[in-house]
């Protein structure tokens, strides 16, 4: 167990609609970061917050967007979703936004549009 | 951006053999290269980092090798065991502190 924990496990939506993904960081870490990972895929990054404020970009959609809030959880929303959009998507979490900092993964959460 | 490229996508190896995965990176200004093992169904865990001031750092059965100039970084596995068997990726961290991930390499080792 990592410490980093994401809700839900499982999210089944239908093409169109809009859902929400959460994550808890490990007591102390200030740096969220957001991964998708397609099926036989690598882990593409989404997006870093660090302490409420985002710090770089990756490969993310328009229709996608993130927030941290003050007591550090992270939100990422998928809106108009796609058949395509389905993925396992990871949250990690690493304490500061340095260079050498290890990222602890959470769980994941597994979203299928059908 | 930084592009990771990871070979093999797939390893098969026999119980006790060594495993060599290895990756390249694009950008000379990334300075930090982690490995993680990804189980099925789980969430990826790192098993070894490097920093780019070190050419090699060694864990147990798991090494890791740096070369700056030529922009390539290896994991190395000796006496592999079947609870190796796993998907390991390599990631390099730019400047910008984004972390970029290879393809991934399938390891398998048949006992």
């Amino acid at each position: 167990d990592s410490g980093v924990t994401q809700t839900p496990k499982h999210l089944i939506t239908a093409t169109g609609q809009r859902v929400t993904l959460r994550c808890s960081p490990r007591s102390g870490d200030l740096s969220v970061y957001w991964y998708q990972q397609s099926l036989d895929q690598g882990l593409q990054f989404l997006i870093h917050y660090y302490n409420g404020e985002e710090r770089a970009k990756g490969n993310i959609l328009e229709r996608f967007s993130a927030q941290q809030f003050p007591d550090l959880h992270s939100e990422l929303n998928l809106s108009s979703l796609e058949l395509g959009d389905s993925a396992l998507y990871f949250c990690a979490s690493s304490p500061v936004a340095g260079a050498y900092n290890e990222q602890f993964f959470g769980p994941g959460t597994r979203l299928t549009v059908l | 951006g930084e592009n990771v490229e990871q070979h093999p996508s797939t390893l098969s190896v026999q119980e006790g053999d060594s495993a060599v995965i290895k990756c390249t990176y694009s950008d000379s200004a990334s300075n930090y290269f982690p490995w993680y093992k990804q189980e099925l169904g789980k969430r990826p865990q790192l098993i070894i980092d490097i920093r780019s001031n070190v050419g090699e750092k060694k864990d147990q059965r798991i090494a890791v090798t740096l070369n700056k100039t030529a922009k390539h970084f290896s994991l190395h596995i000796t006496e592999t065991q079947p609870e190796d068997s796993a998907v390991y990726f390599c990631a390099a961290k730019d400047a910008g502190n984004m972390l970029t991930f290879g393809g991934g390499t399938r390891l398998m080792v048949k006992p």
